[in-house]
């Protein structure tokens, strides 16, 4: 099993682009999670889906920020316009729907916005 | 929600001394406690969790303490190595949607001296 992957693995871009993170979660997990890690404030939850359905979005913390789960294989996180401030590792995570809590991460998507 | 407090921020220990990170949380509920740990550059990855219905675990060199009375847990690492040098969160998981949702400390940096 491949784990949890992100694509891309790091993205530099310029204020006011716009900006998509993919996550393909483990085949078989129900859940999906999306992290923005950043020195000031840990690892904050944005979002998490269920069966490819968004759950809870109460994380995300603008209008500028969008996620979506087309289906159980693949979901973007998307930011537009991008700022400064953007600037983080975000991470995916999956999780089987029963017999297990752990959460599997990705290897994160380090985004510098200039 | 929930609110998860971790300290210290930066443990700095010599081989062979055993280290304590302690957490905080804010809602009684919560009733599943994990720690990952995270190497630099890497993912975040599952190293032990704790139960409400449990006082204490442990696995080899790590253990886990909980007192749901006073809302805290610990993480305890005994005989150091300079493998175990990386950043640990706690977490404190409420069921929301029929499953465990963490919330993230803001991670303690561990440094072992050789």
């Amino acid at each position: 099993d491949a784990g949890v992957i992100q694509s891309p693995r790091h993205e530099v871009t310029e204020m006011g682009q716009e900006v998509t993170l993919r996550c393909k979660p483990i085949s078989g997990h129900d859940y999906l999670f999306w992290y923005r890690q950043t020195m000031m404030r840990g690892l904050e939850l944005l979002i998490y889906f269920n069966n490819n359905v968004p759950i809870d979005d109460s994380g995300m913390p603008e209008d500028r920020f969008s996620a979506k789960m087309p289906n159980a294989s693949f979901s973007t996180l998307k930011i537009q316009p991008s700022e400064p401030r953007d600037s983080a590792v975000y991470f995916c995570a999956s999780r089987p729907g029963t017999y297990t809590d752990t959460q599997y991460f990705g290897p994160g998507t380090r985004l510098t916005v200039l | 929600g929930e609110n998860v407090e971790q300290h210290p921020s930066t443990l700095s220990v010599q081989e062979g001394d055993s280290a304590v990170i302690k957490c905080t949380y804010s809602d009684s509920a919560s009733n599943y406690f994990p720690w990952y740990k995270q190497e630099l550059g890497k993912r975040p990855q599952l190293i032990i969790d704790i139960r409400s219905n449990v006082g204490e675990k442990k696995d080899q060199r790590i253990a886990v303490t909980l007192n749901k009375t006073a809302k805290h847990f610990s993480l305890h690492i005994t005989e150091t190595q300079p493998e175990d040098s990386a950043v640990y969160f706690c977490a404190a998981s409420l069921v929301s949607g029929g499953s465990y949702i963490p919330t993230f400390g803001r991670g303690t940096s561990l440094i072992v001296h050789p």
